[in-house]
């Protein structure tokens, strides 16, 4: 089983739409959390970190459940050039793993005018 | 320079051929980290260094792959007698340093095709 699951998509949405991916990640000593996004042929950047307490970044909202071993990501207002794959990240701070970023698949999303 | 650079950043070799990949990571960034993302598949880690050494390479696949890393910045990851399988995307990344490495800054990547 992989470290971090992903729905894979593809979610087809109109600008000013909302949207949420959905992550789950299997190892409950996972300690850090983020988001990243793939442009079509590009490299990962990172878009956002994710607390357990929630973070907003604009448009860009985060969860995390730890109980369930969950992370979620809203993006509000869906804008065109939001169109990319988004990647859940996982880490373990500790031990000969840190510094290893576990990648899901992606999810693929395009937002069409 | 701005960002990181790898290079080439396209190669086509035959099978049973070596290959050499390069990564510059950011100036100053003394972490550098080596993943692959294959057709459909997630990136995948292959190697982490921090300065000239690699605490952490079992991310490997197989003998034929290897990496260094020389004067603390380029590092060159090796794969040796080429496969069809081996042929992805190869992502190097920096970061400020090892505690730093929750963010890390990824190269354009090398998509490596092997006929």
């Amino acid at each position: 089983r992989k470290e971090v699951e992903q729905d894979p998509g593809p979610f087809n949405v109109p600008e000013g739409a909302t949207v949420a991916f959905n992550c789950t990640y299997s190892n409950s000593a996972s300690q850090s959390f983020f988001w990243y996004r793939q442009d079509c042929r590009k490299e990962p950047k990172l878009l956002m970190s994710v607390y357990s307490s929630g973070n907003e970044d604009g448009r860009f909202t985060a969860q995390l459940n730890r109980a369930s071993q969950y992370i979620s990501l809203l993006i509000r207002d869906s804008k065109l050039s939001d169109s990319a794959t988004y990647l859940c990240v996982v880490t373990f701070d500790r031990g000969s793993t840190l510094g290893r970023l576990y990648f899901g698949r992606g999810t693929q999303l395009t937002v069409w005018p | 320079g701005a960002g990181v650079s790898q290079s080439p950043s396209n190669k086509v070799t035959e099978k049973g051929k070596d290959v050499e990949l390069r990564c510059d990571p950011i100036s100053g960034h003394t972490a550098l980290y080596w993943y692959r993302q294959s057709l459909g598949q997630g990136l995948e880690f292959l190697i982490y260094f921090q300065g000239n050494s690699a605490p952490d390479k079992s991310g490997l696949p197989s003998d034929r792959f290897s990496a260094e890393r020389t004067g603390g910045s380029v590092s060159t990851l090796t794969i040796q007698r080429t496969q069809q399988e081996d042929s992805a995307v190869y992502l190097c990344a920096s970061s400020l340093d090892e505690v730093s490495y929750n963010e890390q800054f990824f190269g354009p990547g090398t998509r490596l095709t092997v006929l």
